[in-house]
């Protein structure tokens, strides 16, 4: 079936590089976007979201990068800080004007080393 | 303002038995969703319900259940428990405004089923 997933399972930084963190969707109906960050022992928190109708979206220290074509959804963390240390999911959804149903990436642990 | 209580936060059953989980969301928000989360198969969507109605659905047995009350209060059932169904239950809750499709989640509920 229709399936979101993760190319890498760990990534390691340095704090104060900048962190990049890749997601691969097969769903070609998907048509929002939004990556969360859960810490040890919390619920997901959301960080950034983005439409299909955009390819490029930016927050505090965070772009969202969508390119349809290849189905790759990535996420840019600029300045990685030991506090940016969690697990970063990326999900999807299609025919997101029906609600919420939210189909999860397995996940990417971010270690950021001092 | 209050973000969304799960209850309990621990639980331990035996297989066979049934469980009940309950989920508050944030004053105001009328979506509430549940997500099932475990190492290997990480976040799956279980169902979502807005205005005492179920709006989505996962692809999960019909052990899982759920409902909403008029206060959009929301509590999951699972039936026939099996050891499968340890996991962490997440509860996430939306205000379902079309110009954002933030979901806040909560610490969820960890169920460990011997």
């Amino acid at each position: 079936g229709e399936s979101v997933g993760l190319h890498l399972p760990t990534l390691s930084v340095q704090e104060g590089d900048n962190s990049i963190i890749n997601c691969a969707y097969s769903n070609s109906a998907s048509d929002y976007f939004i990556w969360y960050k859960q810490e040890s022992g919390k619920g997901p928190q959301f960080i950034i979201d983005i439409r299909s109708n955009m390819d490029k979206r930016q927050g505090q220290r965070v772009t969202v990068l969508l390119n349809k074509t290849v189905k790759h959804l990535s996420l840019q963390i600029a300045a990685t800080q030991p506090g940016d240390s969690a697990v970063y999911f990326c999900a999807e959804t299609a025919n997101s004007n029906s609600g919420y149903a939210l189909n999860f990436g397995k996940g990417t642990s971010l270690l950021v080393t001092p | 303002k209050a973000g969304v209580t799960q209850t309990p936060r621990y639980l331990i059953k035996t297989r066979g038995q049934q469980v009940t989980l309950s989920c508050s969301p944030i004053s105001g928000h009328r979506s509430v969703s549940w997500y099932q989360q475990t190492p290997g198969q990480g976040l799956q969507f279980l169902f979502e319900y807005f205005s005492e109605t179920q709006r989505n659905k996962g692809n999960f047995p019909g052990r899982f259940s759920g409902r909403q009350f008029s206060n959009s209060r929301s509590e999951m059932n699972v039936s026939t428990l099996e050891l499968g169904d340890s996991a962490l239950y997440l509860c996430a809750s939306s205000l379902d405004a079309h110009s954002s499709y933030e979901q806040y989640f909560g610490p969820g509920t960890r169920l460990t089923v011997t």
